[in-house]
């Protein structure tokens, strides 16, 4: 059971270049979240899904964009990258049908670095 | 809106000391309520949870009860090990499924 898998592990982009994260997931979950987590800092939900083809905001959706055509991918849009886009980047996803199965499962992070 | 607060680190103890990670919530609803613990270089992983108030999750020796009264969450554990060494982070996932996470703690335990 591969759970939540994240692609690439790492990558760097040049200012102002694009690229999608990936995000997969094989447990059958509804709901899935892409996160940002800055040195010494906690995570940040930049975008999340209750299920395919519905998208919403979190904290800090600026300059992301997302989409949920099936219930396994979830992709993550950087358009045009920027120094402050430098992260690590998780993936999760749960279950959400009842508060008993609401366990998050996490990926093993994409580590950005735009310069 | 929710949001979760934590206090701050790095903690440092020394083995077998009792350790308090304090976490408190803004809510509103009926927010299910979690503890995270990341060790370095993977992703998140459960460490315990509470669904409604009064609820006490544990697992491994860690506690953490659900107040309402005091929107509050608060990480023990009674004896710790060096083994416990990592980031704690606190969380809430409120009815509609939005999970949002405090700044988390370094715990850092010496022999």
């Amino acid at each position: 059971n591969a759970g939540v898998t994240q692609t690439p592990k790492f990558r760097i982009l040049k200012i102002g270049q694009s690229m999608t994260l990936q995000c997969t997931q094989d447990m059958n979950h509804n709901y899935m979240y892409w996160y940002r987590q800055d040195p010494g800092m906690g995570l940040k939900l930049i975008y999340y899904s209750v299920g395919a083809g519905i998208t919403d905001k979190g904290e800090v959706p600026n300059g992301y964009n997302v989409s949920r055509s099936t219930t396994e991918d979830f992709p993550l849009r950087l358009e045009l990258a920027a120094p402050s886009q430098t992260s690590v980047y998780f993936c999760a996803s749960s279950y959400g049908e009842t508060k008993e199965r609401t366990e998050a499962f996490f990926g093993q992070g994409t580590r950005l670095t735009v310069v | 809106g929710n949001s979760v607060t934590q206090m701050e680190g790095p903690v440092t103890l020394s083995e077998e000391a009792f350790l308090t990670i304090n976490c408190t919530y803004t809510a509103t609803g009926y927010p299910s309520l979690f503890w995270y613990v990341q060790y370095p270089g993977e992703g998140l992983q459960l460490l315990l949870k509470a669904t409604k108030a009064d609820d006490k999750g544990s697992n491994k020796g860690f506690e953490a009860t659900y107040r309402k009264e005091t929107t509050s969450f608060h990480l023990e554990k009674g004896s710790v090990q060096v083994s416990d060494s990592a980031v704690y982070f606190c969380a809430l996932r409120n009815q509609g499924g939005k999970l949002i996470f405090g700044q988390g703690t370094e715990l850092s335990v010496k022999p």
